[in-house]
């Protein structure tokens, strides 16, 4: 069965260093996403992106996050310059179509120290 | 603004006893709503959803969820629960037509012998 693949699956960084988080989503898939879930609280929404773009996006993504599609299977997640509060579990998603059921990746978790 | 309440953040129950995870949204306009489940060390998995339709959802493992609209509620069910349903379970809802999910913060269910 087709399935997110996400790596790594743990990185540990300084803060203030760059991070990318990769993912491959399922193939035939238009629509990918960029979720995080901090320690003990809710999955929030980070980013969706379509068709070569970003489609929305929320607060918590500002301009140390970007977001690209660089070859016809990889989505990555670049932190430019991580803080303290950017440590928490990243999860990539990808769906065929609008209709909000997304396949997820198990998470990348990211330890900033 | 959207938003999901999960009203319990961890159920016991007994192996073989029914069990009910409450939701309840909030939202001006029409929903579709999941429930995800996340097994430990593992990334989310679709339970089940409501797009349209009948309002009551059978989802896989023999869960089954009733929307409820004059409530705002989706809560989750299962006649009679196993070990191995032990897990953190997600609801979450999005807009018709848009692509973001919005989550609650989670009920962890653990299931005693």
């Amino acid at each position: 069965e087709p399935e997110v693949t996400q790596t790594p699956s743990h990185q540990v960084t300084q803060m203030g260093q760059e991070v990318i988080l990769r993912c491959v989503p399922i193939s035939n898939h238009l629509y990918f996403y960029w979720y995080r879930q901090i320690l003990g609280q809710k999955v929030e929404f980070l980013v969706s992106f379509y068709n070569n773009e970003i489609s929305e996006k929320s607060e918590i993504f500002d301009d140390q996050f970007s977001v690209e599609r660089p070859d016809g299977s990889n989505f990555t997640l670049k932190i430019r310059s991580t803080k303290l509060e950017d440590s928490a579990m990243y999860f990539c998603a990808s769906s065929p179509g609008v209709t909000g059921e997304l396949f997820f990746g198990e998470g990348s978790r990211l330890t900033v120290l | 603004a959207q938003s999901v309440t999960q009203l319990d953040s961890q159920v016991p129950v007994f192996e073989e006893a029914p069990v009910e995870l409450r939701c309840n949204y909030s939202s001006s306009v029409s929903v579709y709503l999941f429930w995800y489940v996340q097994y430990p060390n593992q990334g989310l998995q679709l339970l089940l959803k409501y797009l349209s339709g009948s309002t009551l959802v059978k989802g896989i493992n023999g869960f089954e969820a009733e929307f409820n609209k004059s409530q705002t509620s989706f809560h989750l069910r299962k006649p009679s629960v196993h070990i191995s349903d032990t897990a953190e379970y997600f609801c979450a809802v999005s807009d018709q037509g848009a692509q973001k999910l919005v989550f609650g913060q989670g009920t962890r269910l653990t299931i005693n012998p």
